[in-house]
């Protein structure tokens, strides 16, 4: 099992829309969470980060974690073509206490959104 | 403006030829990270230095060595260990801490001639 996996893409939405993205850690001890987006060719930008369980909300995004699950998702309300990125997942992985400042990211979700 | 620079943008090497990467940052963070991405693939941590003068391998250090002289500063080398070099190479940086959000440069591309 990988430590960090995220839905196999690549997810294609209408404009308009509302888009999903998923994430899943395996190790329940993580506590931040992290979710970037990388145009094509260039480098990953934060876009949200959340450390509680619940919903945090930014904008048009709204990260929710749910630790018990081991789960934590990116919901895109009113997708924009200029959304369409790959978004990656980054857990700060606890396991052996060894973890400080480091960040695992899954293999990342391809979302196109088109008009 | 704050930020980290990555020199060059893209790079070419040759067989059994060093090579290395320039990442500089004025953010006045005391970790910084460096990070290999191949076409279709997550990120993977090669090295990561949390203050000046001590660095740690990453899960794929095999082949790359680093040094952390100055705060801003860690230059990434790739050596001719390092049987497949070509892939886009990240540094990040970021306020020591668990949970501290990473903020990448731009990224070098490297490729064999």
């Amino acid at each position: 099992q990988k430590e960090v996996e995220q839905n196999s893409g690549p997810l294609s939405v209408p404009e308009g829309a509302i888009a999903s993205l998923n994430c899943t850690y395996s190790d329940r001890g993580s506590q931040s969470f992290f979710w970037y987006r990388q145009y094509s060719g260039k480098s990953p930008e934060l876009i949200m980060f959340i450390y509680s369980n619940g919903d945090k909300e930014d904008g048009r995004f709204t990260a929710q974690l749910n630790k018990a699950s081991q789960y934590v998702s990116l919901l895109i309300r009113d997708s924009q073509p200029s959304d369409s990125a790959t978004y990656l997942c980054a857990v700060n992985l606890s396991a052996g206490g060894t973890s400080y400042g480091k960040l695992t990211f899954g293999q990342g979700t391809i979302l196109t959104v088109h008009p | 403006d704050g930020g980290i620079t990555q020199s060059p943008k893209y790079l070419f090497r040759k067989e059994g030829q060093n090579v290395t990467l320039s990442c500089e940052q004025n953010l006045n963070h005391d970790a910084m990270y460096w990070y290999r991405q191949d076409p279709g693939q997550g990120l993977r941590l090669i090295y990561y230095s949390q203050i000046v003068n001590d660095f740690q391998k990453g899960d794929i250090a095999e082949g790359y060595s680093v040094s952390r002289e100055k705060k801003e500063s860690f230059p990434l080398t790739v050596t001719s260990a390092q049987k497949n070099p070509t892939a886009f190479y990240l540094c990040a940086s970021s306020i020591t801490g668990v949970g501290q959000p990473q903020h990448f440069g731009d990224g070098t591309r490297l490729s064999i001639l």
